[in-house]
């Protein structure tokens, strides 16, 4: 399977709304509800921020919400703060044969 | 609260295995609930899964790197462990070790560990 399509960057001011998106096939983000979101600082591990679509766990902010339309996923961040600049992964089950999962390649987002 | 925390070596030769484990605390990597999988990432790159294993020791590996890996697990330690056999400088990466609910259905990593850097260099 190939890997997601995320734009490389987006960027918004504090207080604004900004969405990325994550654009797979029918064979992954078209066929399941099953898409994963994760946001990364800087030397940090990844941290689960959406799951199932658009399921928050337990202590993230309702600031973030998910969101599917076919083949493409997307993230959508309220009200801007600037400790949300950061890397974004988007992940998909694939289904089988292997790998199970796929990831997008990222997305830098620029609090200015 | 479970923690997962990886180790082993940070520098590895061309052509040698790689190997590093990772520890669960707080909880038991017998649970039913769960696959624990190897997640890596190169420097300045995106993330790459490698492969996962449930405590019955069924294993699912990415096909990319499915000739040279071996995940396995040890229950009496709490651990599960990676090995990524003729290493080049395109293994560079940091690692990390996840807990995937993809048992469970889901297919999602809700615990991360903090990943350790390996560099592959003579």
């Amino acid at each position: 399977q190939s890997a997601l399509t995320q734009p490389a960057s987006v960027s918004g001011s504090p207080g604004q709304s900004i969405t990325i998106s994550c654009t797979g096939t029918s064979s992954d983000v078209g066929s399941y509800n099953l898409v994963s979101w994760y946001q990364q600082h800087p030397g940090k591990a990844p941290k689960l921020m959406i799951y199932e679509g658009s399921k928050r766990p337990s202590g993230v902010s309702n600031r973030f919400s998910g969101s599917k339309s076919g083949n493409t996923a997307s993230l959508t961040i309220s009200g801007l703060q600037a400790e949300d600049e950061a890397d974004y992964y988007c992940c998909s089950y694939a289904g089988s044969p292997t790998p199970p999962v796929v990831f997008g390649g990222g997305t830098k987002l620029t609090v200015l | 609260q479970v923690q997962l925390q990886e180790s082993g070596p940070g520098l590895v030769k061309p052509s040698e295995t790689l190997s590093l484990t990772c520890t669960v605390s707080g909880g038991s990597v017998s649970s039913g609930s769960y696959y624990w999988s190897w997640i890596r990432q190169p420097p300045g790159k995106g993330l790459e899964w490698i492969g996962y294993i449930y405590y019955s020791g069924s294993t699912n590996y990415n096909p990319s790197l499915k000739s040279r890996v071996t995940i396995s697990v040890d229950m009496s330690k709490n651990q599960f462990s990676l090995k990524l056999s003729s290493v080049t400088a395109a293994d560079t990466a940091v690692y990390y070790c996840a807990r995937d609910r993809g048992a469970s259905g889901y297919w999602y990593f809700d615990l991360w560990g903090r990943g350790t850097l390996v560099t592959v260099s003579s």
